[in-house]
């Protein structure tokens, strides 16, 4: 299937300091990325859609100055987390979409990314 | 927007079979994807099921949708250790590929 990596796999960071995350496609390419936030034994939320060449969409009540995105590529898109605090520690994973059967696409899963910040 | 229900714990026995309840509000759901999440992992796509569709076996799986109550089953014949981890149902609506999570069961098997 489909491969979706993403680095690092977990950070450590001082509060006020900047992260980012890359979310990368291995083997297919990707104009649209999906980043979400797993606060622990709670589901998934949508931060954010990251369009390559053109702005992300951002979902409701997420800062788009503090979780700005990046799609440089059909195979990357980055993730800074700005200023961390320690609220902002969590887990972060990014999607993409690609072709599961005819009509169909399916979210493929990044491993993940631990952040702490102290 | 689409709510997700699932039962937050499931306790089997080595052997025995899993049956992981769910169940969603929006009626336009036409893809309907299972989720497995294994501890400090992304998420690994287990199977899925169209909203025309009934069932659904794969191996050891089985997805049973009722659409008219629109409740999804997962169920894991002779499970095993490693299948312990948190099973995520996700519903598409609005032929849409963008999946809706509930908070997602933990399977824990018992040796």
């Amino acid at each position: 299937g489909a491969v979706v990596s993403q680095h690092p796999s977990r950070v450590i960071c001082k509060s006020g300091t900047s992260v980012k995350i890359e979310c990368r496609s291995l083997d297919f390419q990707a104009t649209t990325m999906f980043w979400y936030r797993q606060f622990p034994k709670q589901s998934l939320m949508l931060m954010a859609t990251s369009n390559e060449g053109s702005k992300a969409t951002y979902e409701q009540g997420v800062e788009k100055d503090k979780f700005l995105i990046n799609h440089a590529s059909l195979t990357l898109s980055t993730l800074t987390v700005t200023s961390a605090h320690p609220e902002d520690s969590s887990f972060y994973i990014c999607s993409a979409p690609h072709r599961l059967a005819a009509n169909t696409d399916t979210q493929y899963f990044g491993p993940g990314t631990r952040l702490t910040v102290l | 927007g689409e709510d997700v229900e699932q039962s937050l714990f499931l306790s089997v026995r080595e052997g025995d079979s899993s049956v992981i309840n769910c169940t969603y509000t929006d009626s336009s759901s036409t893809y309907l994807y299972w989720y497995k999440q294994e501890p400090g992992a992304g998420l690994q796509l287990l199977t899925y099921i169209f909203s025309n569709m009934d069932m659904k076996q794969d191996q050891r799986l089985t997805v049973l949708l009722n659409k008219k109550d629109k409740h999804l089953s997962l169920r894991i014949a002779d499970t095993q250790t490693g299948d312990s981890a948190i099973y995520f149902c996700a519903p598409a609506s609005g032929g849409s590929y963008i999946p809706t999570f509930g908070r997602g069961t933990s399977l824990i098997v018992h040796p």
